[in-house]
């Protein structure tokens, strides 16, 4: 079974400028995960998708932060403008469901470094 | 507000011996689940043990098991025997709320020794 695939793996980017990150869930898993890891932190969640719809983006910076997951497969989430303190590794995991307990599967990460 | 804290930012242990890696979480929810996730150089998180709140047996898998401590909101991580390949970030994490989303602490980086 495919994991979750994430790409690029790293990306290096200006101040000002955009990027965007893309997210291919395990086949099936309705649920879908973004976090940000900033270093020496535990992942953060910023968004979290259920189908193509979201259930969660309390922690979304709304401001320049974007995320989609058209047709409920795959996910994109974009930066615009990006800052200095989005420097971290953003991270996509998937699950089945939205059960108590589901094990959540994550992908390799991305690596975003902004100077 | 839900939170979970490791108090140990790293750790060392020899090949083969035994460690155990700490873990405190804050919540008022009586049901939910935590667990423990692997995090090598290579980023991808890999779960390593996970237990359910209600359940009074302690999780194990293989050489992994965790002491859990309802009362005292605790959650430890115990690796037997470990092996050189068991060095890497390790994340307490709870699941709660209705879409049981994943808080995680700020992570312990295991060191193994040959």
């Amino acid at each position: 079974e495919a994991g979750v695939a994430q790409s690029p793996r790293y990306k290096i980017i200006e101040k000002r400028q955009s990027v965007a990150f893309w997210c291919n869930p395990i086949s099936g898993h309705a649920t879908l995960y973004w976090y940000q890891q900033i270093l020496g932190q535990g992942p953060k969640l910023l968004i979290q998708f259920q189908n193509n719809g979201v259930v969660d983006d309390s922690q979304l910076p709304k401001d320049r932060f974007s995320a989609e997951r058209l047709k409920g497969v795959d996910s994109t989430l974009k930066i615009q403008p990006a800052k200095l303190e989005d420097s971290a590794v953003y991270l996509c995991a998937s699950s089945s469901g939205l059960a108590r307990g589901n094990i959540q599967y994550f992908g390799a990460g991305t690596r975003l470094s902004v100077l | 507000a839900q939170t979970v804290t490791q108090s140990q930012p790293e750790m060392s242990v020899q090949e083969a011996e035994t460690v155990t890696l700490s873990c405190t979480y804050d919540t008022s929810e009586s049901d939910y689940y935590l667990f423990w996730y692997k995090q090598p150089p290579s980023r991808q998180m890999i779960l390593v043990i996970r237990q359910e709140a209600y359940k009074q047996q302690n999780a194990t898998e293989n050489r992994f098991s965790v002491n859990f401590q309802k009362a005292a909101k605790s959650f430890s991580l115990k690796i037997s025997d470990s092996q050189l390949g068991d060095a890497a970030m390790y994340f307490c994490a709870y699941s709660w709320g209705s879409n049981y989303k994943l808080t995680f602490g700020k992570g312990t980086l295991l060191t193994v020794n040959p």
